[in-house]
């Protein structure tokens, strides 16, 4: 099916602890998103990617590194993971055409513990 | 003040009920609205999108923008439960990025 693939799903990691969320998208779009979404703080923007090439820093980028490794993947890096970065994250890709809408992945569940 | 306002609820209706959600925003020069819903442990899907002023209808939605009161509407007529959701209000200026609205939690009851 055609869309946005994140994995994992879930991940508990202990402070301290490195980890890289994969993203990939079929849809052959430009954009790219990475979004953290927390209770009363709704979504909000770690880094973005306008093109393949290129990156961007977001509302909340601190503690956080991204990749675009090329058109379809951007991967998302945690280079020493604190108990603040607990969420659950979502990356996203956007619509060229049309109605520039953006598609979601399904989410990836972290704890720092 | 937040560029964008959405009242997080919960809202609790009853099955078949016509169901309003609302959003304001404070920048005159957004142009793309739309809404998502977003189910739970799920990410948000593309509902409604509406660009500049007017209303857009899509089977049972309905969504609404009034830009001279800085106000953009959604509509849900005969309600199911499988309607319920966080619903999500976004807007831009054109550009890459979207403004987010904190999203309201709707229940449908049978």
């Amino acid at each position: 099916n055609a869309g946005v693939t994140q994995t994992p799903k879930f991940q508990v990691l202990k402070t301290g602890q490195s980890m890289t969320l994969q993203c990939a998208q079929d849809m052959n779009h430009n954009s790219m998103y990475w979004y953290r979404q927390d209770p009363g703080m709704g979504l909000r923007l770690i880094y973005y990617s306008a093109s393949e090439g290129t990156t961007d820093k977001g509302e909340v980028p601190n503690g956080y590194n991204v990749s675009r490794l090329n058109k379809r993947e951007f991967s998302l890096r945690l280079e020493s993971a604190a108990p603040s970065q607990t969420s659950v994250y979502f990356c996203a890709s956007r619509n060229q055409q049309g109605n520039y809408g953006y598609t979601f992945g399904s989410g990836t569940r972290l704890t720092v513990v | 003040q937040k560029e964008v306002e959405q009242d997080p609820g919960p809202l609790s209706v009853p099955e078949g009920a016509i169901v309003s959600l609302n959003c304001t925003y404070s920048n005159s020069a957004f142009q793309y609205f739309m809404w998502y819903r977003q189910y739970s442990r799920k990410g948000p899907e593309l509902l409604m999108y509406t660009y500049s002023s007017g209303n857009k209808e899509d089977g049972r939605f309905t969504a609404q923008v009034d830009k001279s009161s800085k106000y953009i509407s959604l509509f849900i007529r005969d309600s199911q439960p499988s309607d319920s959701a966080t619903y999500l209000c976004a807007m831009s200026l054109g550009g890459r990025k979207l403004i987010w609205g904190l999203g309201t939690s709707l229940a449908v009851n049978p």
